[in-house]
């Protein structure tokens, strides 16, 4: 089991430029989440997709996040344009059930917008 | 608004002391609590999950107990270890809405 996986790790670029943050979560998983983590707001969740399709993207903060599952096998988070408080480090995780199952958390991408 | 909060922020203990780490949460409507250690530069790592209908979890020196009246749950962690320094946060799903965490607890163990 190779667990999830996000690339890439670190990301740093000026404010205004496209990121794009990638996600291949464990196969068989019905459920992939996108959190943000920071140490004013802790970690905080983002959007949530139940088979590819996007459930609540509640906490999505503002029009240029956006995020999509292709399929199964993949997702991005898009930042576009990018400021400097979106710096954070943002996780993905999946599990096979949306709350009764421990969720798996990949490595993070450490994002810095200058 | 489901809120979670984690008292102390953060705990220094010499090795082999047994400690508990705390939890609360401001809705008691729950279906299960779970603990994470997140150690630093890495992701989660679920320690224990424990459903609503019950009231404590163990693995190995890590036990879990809830009390949903009141709504708190605790960490106790037996004779503690070096290897144990991590964050250890806590998370409830609210309603049919996954995870809200807690700021989590930053354990040192000094041995």
């Amino acid at each position: 089991d190779a667990g999830v996986i996000q690339s890439p790790r670190h990301e740093v670029t000026e404010m205004g430029q496209e990121v794009t943050l990638r996600c291949k979560p464990i196969s068989g998983h019905d459920y992939l989440f996108w959190y943000r983590q920071t140490m004013m707001r802790g970690l905080e969740l983002l959007i949530y997709f139940n088979n590819n399709v996007p459930i609540d993207d509640s906490g999505m903060p503002e029009d240029r996040f956006s995020a999509k599952m292709p399929n199964a096998s993949f997702s991005t988070l898009k930042i576009q344009p990018s400021e400097p408080r979106d710096s954070a480090v943002y996780f993905c995780a999946s599990s096979p059930d949306d709350s009764n199952q421990p969720q798996h958390f990949g490595d993070g991408t450490r994002l810095s917008i200058l | 608004k489901q809120e979670v909060t984690q008292i102390p922020a953060a705990l220094s203990v010499p090795e082999g002391e047994n400690l508990v780490l705390n939890c609360s949460f401001t809705d008691s409507a729950i279906y299960n609590l779970q603990w994470f250690r997140q150690d630093p530069g890495k992701g989660l790592t679920s320690l224990l999950l424990i459903q609503s209908s019950q009231r404590e979890q163990t693995s190995g020196r890590l036990n879990a107990s809830l009390d949903k009246s009141s709504g708190r749950s605790t960490l106790y962690i037996a004779a503690s270890q070096p290897g144990d320094s991590a964050t250890y946060l806590c998370a409830v799903p609210l309603g049919n809405t996954p995870l809200v965490f807690g700021k989590g607890t930053r354990l040192s163990v000094i041995a």
